[in-house]
């Protein structure tokens, strides 16, 4: 167990519509990652925030967008869903913004579109 | 821009065979991490290697720093079940206030008992 949740576990739902994912980082750690893994895909990344900011950002759409929270906890919000936004989605936590910070994954989010 | 690639993208061996995933960096990296994703799992941290010509073991697991700090190896001994898996490098990718970890495509282990 790394300590990092997300919520939910399975979401289906359909094209068009709009989801939200939720991620808890570990205690103490400020910085919280979301990537994206689709089928034979590796890890793309998406984006960064540190302690409330946006740090960093990788492929992420337009119809993508995320927040943190004062505790910490992040939210990706996908909107217009088109069946290729089917895929896993990981958040991951570390301690600082570091890129050489090891980072700890949660147990991600299958999303299906339908 | 800045890649790192891994090959092979697939290696199937037999149970007590060795196995060996190569990382290339297009760039020169500060450091390489090397992350696990076991089938249905996330990712979680192995290793990094922060010094030229860097090499570190882990019971069976044996990973390497290249010497100009461009590539990276993770050699296992003697595979078992257990490792099955898909094993990913990433490197940090500096630019300006864009700072992040570049992943590789991973290579995915099966291992026949």
């Amino acid at each position: 167990d790394s300590g990092v949740t997300q919520t939910p576990k399975h979401l289906i739902t359909a094209t068009g519509q709009r989801v939200t994912l939720r991620c808890s980082p570990r205690s103490g750690d400020l910085s919280v990652y979301w990537y994206q893994q689709s089928l034979d895909q590796g890890l793309q990344f998406l984006i960064q925030y540190y302690n409330g900011e946006e740090r960093a950002k990788g492929n992420i759409l337009e119809r993508f967008s995320a927040q943190q929270f004062p505790d910490l906890h992040s939210e990706l919000n996908l909107s217009s869903l088109e069946l290729g936004d089917s895929a896993l989605y990981f958040c991951a936590s570390s301690s600082t913004t570091s890129p050489t910070d090891t980072q700890y994954f949660g147990p991600g989010t299958r999303l299906t579109v339908l | 821009g800045q890649q790192v690639m891994q090959i092979p993208q697939y290696q199937h061996v037999q149970e007590g065979e060795d196995f060996t995933t190569y990382c290339n960096s297009s760039t020169t990296l500060s450091n390489i991490q090397w992350y696990k994703q076991r089938p249905g799992g996330h990712p979680v941290f192995l290793i990094q290697l922060v010094k030229s010509g860097e090499v570190k073991k882990q019971k069976r697991l044996t990973f390497q720093f290249g010497e100009a700090k461009k590539n990276s190896s993770l050699h296992i001994t003697a595979t078992q079940t257990t490792d099955v898996g898909t094993y990913f490098c990433a490197g940090p990718k500096n630019a300006g206030n864009n700072r992040k970890l570049i992943w590789g495509l991973g290579t995915s282990l099966a291992v026949n008992p």
